[in-house]
């Protein structure tokens, strides 16, 4: 079957750095995505990686690997702000998104 | 980008009732979807909203419980029929407005329903 795994939770401190993990198992593979998602309001898209390496937009930047079906998020440099949930998507070979359950992450001061 | 507009933002309904969500675009796109989305869970996806067709439903929803229209390009209804607490949850559209594969998601602001 498909599936989508992330920690549900992880908590980090403002300024620091976080790494939040995603794991896919899909048939075929056509990118992986992620989503910003605070508390009562629409997903926003972050990223997306069809190809094998790292991608950076600012602070957040998103690594694909998938030979490991493996993801990660990071973000620098934490804001308050970020706290948030932060979904991981893949599409599978017939276009469809596979969604996570979600990594609640929670910055503190 | 999409900007997507969504009525109601919540309503409380009765049981055996049926709730109307309306999803409006700022512009033409192709692809739309109705997403359902539990308290603290993540997504899932009831139906991909096809203009001029009818809507291709996911495994576990049925068009009689969750009918959809889809009359032009910038718009969309879902309707949530004979309602039971089971159904109360955020209720989500959303398009793919871009071309080739990196099909980016805009969300509308969705609609929190909650059944009585």
């Amino acid at each position: 079957g498909q599936n989508i795994d992330q920690p549900t939770e992880m908590t980090a401190t403002e300024g620091a750095i976080v790494q939040i993990n995603c794991t896919y198992q899909t048939s075929g593979f056509n990118g992986l995505f992620w989503y910003q998602q605070h508390a009562g309001e629409a997903p926003t898209f972050l990223s997306y990686n069809v190809l094998d390496g790292l991608e950076e937009k600012g602070r957040f930047s998103s690594f694909l690997s998938r030979s490991k079906g493996y993801s990660y998020l990071l973000l620098k440099e934490l804001q308050m702000k970020d706290s948030a949930s932060y979904l991981c998507a893949a599409m599978d070979s017939n276009y469809q998104l596979i969604w996570g359950a979600g990594t609640k992450l929670i910055i503190k001061p | 980008s999409a900007v997507i507009s969504q009525k109601p933002s919540r309503d409380i309904c009765q049981r055996g009732t049926s709730l109307t969500i309306q999803c409006q675009v700022d512009s033409q796109v192709t692809m739309m979807f109705w997403y359902r989305q539990q308290p603290g869970q993540s997504l899932t996806l009831i139906a991909t909203a096809n203009q001029g067709s009818e809507a291709t439903y996911e495994s576990g929803f049925v068009i009689d419980k969750f009918p959809i229209s889809r009359p032009n390009l910038t718009f969309s209804t879902l309707t949530v029929s004979n309602m039971s607490p089971e159904d109360s949850s955020i209720y989500l559209c959303s398009v793919a407005p871009g071309q080739g594969f990196s099909y980016e998601q805009y969300f509308g602001p969705g609609t929190r329903l909650t059944v009585t």
